[in-house]
């Protein structure tokens, strides 16, 4: 059973500063990892899809890695600001084709 | 894009009524949709998966006669809450998928009173 771990739970940080979530995976026999970002109240919204032959995927002020073999990844958001806060979620296919696992979100306040 | 959407965003009820959840795959034709809860404070929890034209399949825990799922079409899925009651209120959030990848939709959000 696929299980997600996302570290921190939650993260205050200044404006402008670099900042690096994780998540960690315990099945790396997958096809890929997606990252997402929830607003309060709202949906999903993805972020970054890689897939399982890629390491490392960008768009923006925001990169993530990946290491299948170590069951790790990781999303870099560079200059943060206020309106990166949010919860981000990792989330991964698990025990079958399409289902997927979430992690357990990491809650980010960037502060003005 | 593929877009996926959900209809409604948000809905109010009274103990004892049926909620019917649509999910719409807009612009591509989803051979699976799976269904999703979120309580507050919580991630994401899979309810379960549906293949258009079959049954089902739930995850463990999950109540199938509370929460009906059909997929009648390619591009359309509904969950249906049974007799809902104050403990369903939840984040609703529905995906859908013709390869390894899923979109997912803006979500329902379920308040019963």
């Amino acid at each position: 059973k696929q299980e997600v771990t996302q570290i921190p739970a939650a993260l205050s940080v200044p404006e402008g500063e670099n900042l690096v979530l994780n998540c960690s995976f315990t099945d790396s026999a997958i096809y890929n990892l997606q990252w997402f970002r929830q607003d309060p109240g709202k949906g999903l919204t993805s972020l970054l899809l890689i897939q399982s032959s890629q390491r490392e995927q960008t768009s923006g002020r925001l990169n993530a890695s990946l290491d299948k073999s170590s069951g790790r990844s990781t999303l870099y958001i560079a200059a943060s600001q206020p309106g990166d806060s949010a919860t981000y979620l990792c989330a991964v296919p698990s025990g079958g084709y399409q289902k997927v696992t979430f992690g357990t979100g990491t809650k980010l306040q960037v502060i003005p | 894009g593929a877009v996926v959407s959900q209809h409604p965003s948000w809905v109010i009820c009274k103990s004892g009524t049926s909620v019917k959840i649509e999910c719409r795959s807009l612009d591509f034709q989803a051979t699976t949709m799976f269904w999703y809860r979120q309580f507050p404070k919580q991630s994401l929890m899979l309810m379960a998966t549906s293949n258009e034209g079959s049954k089902a399949t739930y995850e463990q825990g999950v109540e199938k006669d509370k929460f009906l799922i059909n997929h009648a079409s390619l591009t359309l899925s509904t969950l249906t809450v049974t007799s809902a009651h104050p403990e369903d209120s939840s984040f609703y959030i529905c995906s859908a998928s013709n390869t390894e990848t899923q979109y997912f939709g803006p979500g329902t959000r379920l308040l019963v009173l």
